[in-house]
């Protein structure tokens, strides 16, 4: 079973600055890696698929990249809207255990 | 527009058991692998389980592997997940989610639905 690492798990930033979230996989998920976004009461939100792809909608803040065990979103300057907590996923279903984005 | 609505979910005794369903809407459903992913209090995500379109290919996590079942209707665009001999670490939200055609991600999610198992 390959398990994804979220690192780290609390991120404290403060608005307009740039979130750099990991995650890593216990073996190769190759380029099958997605990005999920929820807030407080609400559904997970996909962001990124196929480790770098946004997904319908997504803006442009936000980007993924990586390949292979090794996989960062990236948030280029963090809206108020932004602070949630972020899953990944790989290609076998199983999630990361999250990072929660939180204001500094 | 895509709609997931899940509904069935409650309070049960433990080794009791219950059946979600989720009611799809907006897309042609029979074409979509569907998903069921839980959400334990305070917790991360955790997938449970994924049915193909014509139900062909069925999987579970295995943490509920023997215990509950996966099945779909396609004449009546419904998702169901019934839960037997159930614990309390099955308590959570649950959720449909749509897994996008031939991938392993999943575009849209309903809203969930609360399932505790307690005494």
């Amino acid at each position: 079973e390959i398990v994804l690492t979220q690192s780290p798990a609390t991120l404290s930033l403060s608005p307009g600055e740039r979130a750099t979230l990991s995650c890593r996989a216990s073996q190769s998920v190759s380029s099958y890696l997605a990005w999920y976004q929820q807030k407080p009461g609400q559904a997970p939100r996909l962001l990124i698929y196929d480790a770098s792809n946004r997904a319908t909608g997504i803006p442009a803040r936000f980007s993924g990249s990586g390949s292979g065990t090794d996989f960062t979103l990236t948030i280029s300057s963090l809206e108020p809207e932004d602070f949630a907590v972020y899953y990944c996923q790989q290609r076998s279903y199983t999630f990361g255990q999250g990072t929660k984005l939180e204001i500094k | 527009e895509v709609q997931l609505v899940e509904s069935g979910g409650g309070l049960v005794k433990p080794g009791g058991s219950l059946r979600l369903s989720c009611a799809a809407s907006g897309f042609t459903f029979s074409s979509y692998s569907m998903n069921w992913v839980r959400q334990a209090p305070g917790k991360g995500l955790e997938w449970v389980s994924s049915i193909s379109s014509s139900s062909s290919y069925i999987y579970y996590a295995d943490s509920v592997k023997g215990r509950f079942t996966i099945s779909r209707d396609n004449a009546k665009n419904s998702l169901y997940l019934q839960m037997n001999s159930l614990r309390a670490e099955d308590t959570a939200v649950y959720y449909c989610a749509r897994e996008t055609i031939f991938t392993y991600y999943f575009d849209y999610w309903g809203q969930g639905t609360l399932v505790t198992v307690s005494s």
